[in-house]
């Protein structure tokens, strides 16, 4: 159980053009997500939180115009990199925490590698 | 600001060889949950700790919170080359958001 699901698992795109990245939670409902990006031999840095319903809540420094957060269902949350540049290249990993958790577990999907040239 | 800092960043060792990462700070934390990542994947969840002073095992992994719940461990027993990665612990603070660790990455060499 609690299985996350990430597509696509790897993307390469031209500078300028937008990416849109999904993350499905199989098995169990999440009425919050969250989506991280990771550096090379770094820890995860937190972008947003996204809520079922509601406008995603962003950290300090992230862009909220170029990083469009979407979390139309308990099951599914979209991130959207408009405008991509090569400086935007990462490894996006998105989380979900189960709605009958009384604490923050959080499951991980398997990442999204995207390359911009 | 709460942070965690986790030691060592880096080990490599002997595979049958014990080990402990330390994950430590100054604020208090409701739960901490350890994790272990591969190269090219995301982080796999392998306890949740929610009691200061809990011990719980995973066959030769033991993670202990702290009494006062600021800190934790994670020991592993007999490493195995199976053990390689990168883990990371993390504490639900006052946000509903969690704080990552510093990260320690283990190499187990056969």
């Amino acid at each position: 159980g609690a299985v996350v699901s990430q597509h696509p698992s790897w993307v390469i795109c031209k500078s300028g053009t937008s990416v849109k990245i999904e993350c499905r939670s199989l098995d169990f409902q999440a009425t919050t997500m969250f989506w991280y990006r990771q550096f090379p031999k770094q820890s995860l840095m937190l972008m947003a939180t996204s809520n079922e319903g509601s406008k995603a809540t962003y950290e300090q420094g992230v862009e909220k115009d170029k990083f469009l957060i979407n979390h139309a269902s308990l099951t599914l949350s979209t991130l959207t990199v408009t405008s991509a540049h090569p400086e935007d290249s990462s490894f996006y990993i998105c989380s979900a925490r189960p709605v009958d958790r009384g604490y923050n577990e959080q499951f991980f999907g398997p990442g999204t590698r995207l390359t911009v040239l | 600001t709460q942070l965690l800092e986790q030691s060592p960043q880096f080990l490599s060792i002997q595979e049958g060889e014990n080990l402990t990462v330390y994950c430590n700070s100054s604020s208090v934390f409701s739960s901490l949950q350890w994790y272990r990542q591969e190269p090219g994947e995301g982080p796999v969840l392998l306890v949740t700790v929610v009691t200061g002073g809990e011990v719980k095992k995973l066959k030769r992994l033991t993670f202990q919170f702290g009494d006062a719940r600021k800190d934790s461990s994670l020991h592993i027993t007999a490493a195995q080359p199976g053990d390689t990665g990168l883990y990371l612990c993390a504490g639900e603070g006052d946000t509903d958001k969690l704080i990552f660790g510093t990260g320690t990455r283990l190499q187990v060499f056969p």
